[in-house]
């Protein structure tokens, strides 16, 4: 099955950008799209179809997709980005959806 | 409002069955897949599968094939997601979630429903 790999954890300070990778091979060729995840809540989607946001999510949230990586890229990140992000993909062989493990963004 | 709104918690022992409940409004919930997400405390999200409520189509995940099962009401626009005998190992959030279009992004989910498994 297709596996989608994310670093554990990401520190940045507020101001700074925030880049979160999703490996996986061949993503390039794939639609990936990401999902945050406060403490308590339900995920919430932040960018779909590699770049694009659902409305309410702010311009600083963009993504981008190159070959065997997917980046989330956070700029100028606040104390309320601080959150669990996933990556997700579908999976055309197998017919299903896959997550990546997530990434622990805190903000410092 | 387009939403998906979950049954409450639930306290089960090994061996019991249950099924969870996921209810639409505000779309067509016939034309649109519900999935099912797992996550278990402290862990990341796992695709468990999906359902076509206008016809009661399912793809599950490998990992949860013969696990649980899923269905559909769409008399009442509602998606389930049932176990026949709980193992502890099924103590997790479940959350119901809904893509626009096929194979696309979970824009809308649900509140979740926990679900604890102990003796």
């Amino acid at each position: 099955s297709y596996v989608l790999t994310q670093p554990p954890s990401v520190s940045v300070a507020p101001g700074e950008t925030a880049r979160i990778t999703c490996g996986g091979n061949y993503i390039g060729t794939k639609s990936v799209h990401w999902y945050q995840q406060k403490p308590g809540q339900a995920p919430v989607l932040v960018v779909y179809y590699g770049s694009d946001r659902p409305s309410g999510i702010p311009e600083r949230f963009s993504g981008s997709n190159s070959v065997n990586t997917a980046t989330l890229t956070i700029s100028r990140v606040e104390a309320g980005d601080e959150a669990d992000y996933y990556c997700q993909v579908w999976d055309g062989s197998s017919d299903q959806g896959v997550f990546g493990g997530g990434t622990k963004l805190t903000v410092l | 409002e387009v939403q998906l709104v979950q049954s409450g918690a639930q306290v089960k022992k090994p061996g019991e069955s249950l099924k969870i409940s996921c209810k639409g409004s505000g779309y067509i919930f016939n034309n649109h897949w519900i999935g099912w997400v797992r996550q278990m405390p402290g862990k990341g999200l796992e695709w468990m599968g999906m359902i076509y409520p206008g016809d009661s189509d399912t793809r599950y995940s490998p990992s949860f094939q013969g696990q649980v099962t899923m269905s559909a009401d769409k008399s009442i626009s509602t998606a389930y997601l049932q176990w026949s005998s709980l193992k502890a190992s099924d103590t997790a959030m479940y959350y119901c979630a809904r893509p626009e279009v096929n194979k696309g992004p979970f824009d809308i989910w649900g509140q979740g429903t926990m679900v604890i498994v102990s003796s």
